[in-house]
């Protein structure tokens, strides 16, 4: 079956703008995580959904970033007046509760 | 919170030979350890993971080990093969009301295994 999907592949953007990053997790999947993957270092936590509630936002960086998955499926990731410090790999994963957290492609953002 | 360290950093082998990744974690109540195989431009994928009731798991050259007395847990390859190059990371977290939780993750190890 299809895994998890992001768009969009690429985000290059200007500093100050608004970004959305959005996540399709694997069908049927009840828990969805945000990380986010510096060049050369793991995933770092950012965010997680059990269903459409948000279960811990506790490593979002500041209240620029925000996530919401309104009905349970998809997901956005939300960064209010970027900054370059923000450019990173913004990766999703999605499990089914006690199992496998399934990664997605990722999003690649550049704020210049 | 959890702290995840991971070592080496890099690691070097022919191919043929086996490689051990070590990993030690800090949170006593976490409880499930996977580890991703990272391909250079790709996502990390799930090699092998270890809940803590087991000590040890394999899955043919592939196997994993758990120290829940020392917070250690180890990667080992066997007969290493030009494909296992990439960037293995170790992670750790918390399995309560099963749900799995965040995964924290140690910093990675480039393995390249020559021909």
């Amino acid at each position: 079956g299809a895994g998890v999907s992001q768009s969009p592949r690429y985000k290059v953007t200007k500093r100050g703008q608004d970004v959305a990053l959005r996540c399709d997790p694997i069908s049927g999947h009840v828990s969805l995580y945000w990380y986010r993957q510096a060049l050369g270092q793991g995933p770092e936590f950012l965010t997680y959904f059990n269903y459409e509630a948000q279960q811990d936002k506790s490593g979002l960086p500041n209240d620029r970033f925000s996530a919401e998955r309104p009905e349970g499926s998809i997901s956005t990731l939300t960064i209010q007046r970027t900054e370059q410090r923000d450019s990173a790999m913004y990766r999703c994963a999605s499990s089914s509760g006690w199992d496998t957290q399934y990664f997605g492609p990722g999003t690649r953002l550049t704020v210049l | 919170g959890e702290n995840v360290e991971q070592h080496p950093s890099t690691l070097s082998v022919q191919e043929g030979d086996s490689a051990v990744i070590k990993c030690t974690y800090s949170d006593s109540a976490s409880n499930y350890f996977p580890w991703y195989k990272q391909e250079l431009g790709k996502r990390p994928q799930l090699i092998i993971d270890i809940r803590s009731n087991v000590g040890e798991k394999k899955d043919q050259r592939i196997a994993v080990t758990l120290n829940k007395t020392a917070k250690h847990f180890s990667l080992h390859i066997t007969e290493t093969q030009p494909e296992d190059s990439a960037v293995y990371f170790c992670a750790a977290s918390i399995n309560s009301g099963g749900s799995n939780y965040k995964l924290t993750f140690g910093k990675g190890t480039l393995l390249t295994v020559n021909p």
